[in-house]
């Protein structure tokens, strides 16, 4: 596609209950990574795949994260049992570089804000 | 340890005043990259700049200018003439080499008012 798309836009869960965030990445892109964004404060490294690989995800907060890229484009960032401080804007975002994607910089999506009452 | 800080939390000016957005970063590197992103209301961000350590020359792109300056770890953003449509959350970052992790400094609330 044109941009980095994400969905839902807005999602509000139950606190325990299970979410799964979706990023259609640029079209051909190899690199992907998702950002945690809480209110008020810069985007924070989640992780990040080199096509279907998942080649960093150090910034995961908790066992209860997890992504996935299966086929090398489409990524699912799924959250277990949430809780109230993963509220955030989870924000992806898709780059045409490699290894070492970040140093070039990447194009982001709208992100999904998700809200945990 | 990587570190962006961005000292100014919020400002607001008046359409066609001149607004600087301070950004100081920490790396132990010596190759880095600096970046500037624009977030407006509608939640994505924009991608303005990227500069590498080894360029210290000052960029200008039409009403936007940086100032890279490597004594004092700074990375700065001016607008000249600001306009309405500038008010958004401003975003200076910093990678290493050989890092996936882009580090982002807390943000800048700029507001320009007509």
């Amino acid at each position: 596609g044109a941009g980095v798309s994400q969905s839902p836009r807005y999602k509000v869960a139950k606190r325990g209950q299970d979410v799964a965030l979706r990023c259609d990445p640029i079209s051909g892109h190899v690199s992907l990574f998702w950002y945690q964004q809480a209110l008020g404060q810069g985007p924070e490294f989640l992780t990040y795949f080199q096509n279907e690989a998942q080649l960093d995800k150090s910034g995961l907060p908790s066992d209860r994260f997890f992504a996935e890229r299966p086929e090398g484009s489409v990524s699912t960032l799924k959250i277990q049992r949430t809780q109230q401080e993963d509220s955030a804007v989870y924000l992806c975002a898709s780059s045409s570089s490699g290894q070492w994607a970040s140093i070039y910089g990447y194009t982001f999506g709208s992100g999904t804000r998700l809200t945990v009452v | 340890a990587q570190k962006v800080t961005q000292a100014q939390t919020e400002i607001s000016v008046v359409e066609k005043e001149d607004v600087t957005l301070d950004c100081v970063y920490e790396t132990r590197d010596t190759t880095y990259y600096l970046f500037w992103y624009k977030q407006p209301p509608s939640g994505e961000l924009v991608f303005l700049i990227r500069r590498n350590s080894f360029d210290e020359q000052n960029e200008i792109s039409g009403r936007y200018s940086w100032n890279f300056q490597k004594s004092t770890s700074s990375f700065n953003f001016t607008i000249t003439a600001s306009q309405v449509v500038d008010s958004a959350v401003y975003f200076c970052a910093l990678s290493e080499d050989n890092n996936n992790d882009m580090r982002f400094g807390a943000g800048t609330r700029l507001t320009v008012k007509p």
